[in-house]
């Protein structure tokens, strides 16, 4: 059965510090995967998904990005976190052609 | 960008039916309606999916408008674990929009 990582789980970091997010999927091959950001009390908003090894596509324009170096890995970063950024960060997948997007336990980040 | 209008909130008592409104005026010939359901402090978890004919699965049942202009997501006996955000999405998972886009959904309230 596929299941899917998230780490770490909360995480409470200083203006202006790195931040990485890392996502990984197991039992599945060439998922589609997914960054969505969720601020208090709001609803989700995508940030990055890729189709594949390499491919980024990038939904909002901001001082995060995203990377897929192996198929099963997905990794959210910043060189400098703003206050902004705080919220609650899922990855998720979904296998090419199926119709089902599967959430991960999510990270929760506090900027302070 | 969301595309389906949904209540803010909405209250049920335990044991009874709850029946959740969807609005997607705009949906085109191969969008399926997706719902989601969000559980506090979780990512979203799929609930059920249709394209035309209503759909039950073990979870809830969907009731599909004849022009298919809005849905009802329906719950048949609301336990105080169905309290969550509910999601309704319009979209097409094997055309070329890879990516799943939530709007604002509605804050189910269960009353014991």
């Amino acid at each position: 059965s596929q299941t899917i990582h998230q780490w770490p789980a909360t995480l409470v970091q200083p203006v202006g510090s790195p931040l990485s997010l890392e996502c990984t999927v197991e039992g599945t091959s060439n998922p589609n995967l997914y960054w969505y950001r969720q601020a208090a009390g709001r609803g989700l908003q995508l940030l990055f998904y890729s189709v594949g090894i390499g491919q980024i596509s990038s939904e909002v324009p901001q001082n995060l990005s995203a990377s897929r170096p192996q198929d099963w890995q997905f990794i959210l970063s910043s060189k400098k976190l703003l206050l902004s950024d705080s919220g609650f960060y899922l990855c998720a997948w979904r296998g090419q052609g199926t119709d089902t997007q599967y959430f991960g336990p999510g990270t929760r980040l506090t900027v302070l | 960008d969301a595309k389906t209008t949904q209540p803010n909130s909405m209250e049920s008592n335990e044991e009874e039916p709850v029946h959740l409104p969807c609005n997607h005026s705009t949906i085109s010939g191969t969008d399926y309606i997706h719902w989601y359901r969000q559980l506090p402090s979780q990512g979203p978890e799929y609930v059920i999916h249709g394209l035309t004919s209503n759909v039950n699965n073990r979870m809830a049942s969907l009731a599909i408008a004849e022009d298919r202009k809005s849905s009802t997501l329906i719950l048949h006996r609301a336990t105080l674990r169905d309290a969550a955000v509910y999601y309704c999405i319009q979209w097409n998972y094997g055309g070329a929009t890879n990516k799943l886009i939530f709007g604002t959904g509605t804050l189910l309230a269960v009353q014991p």
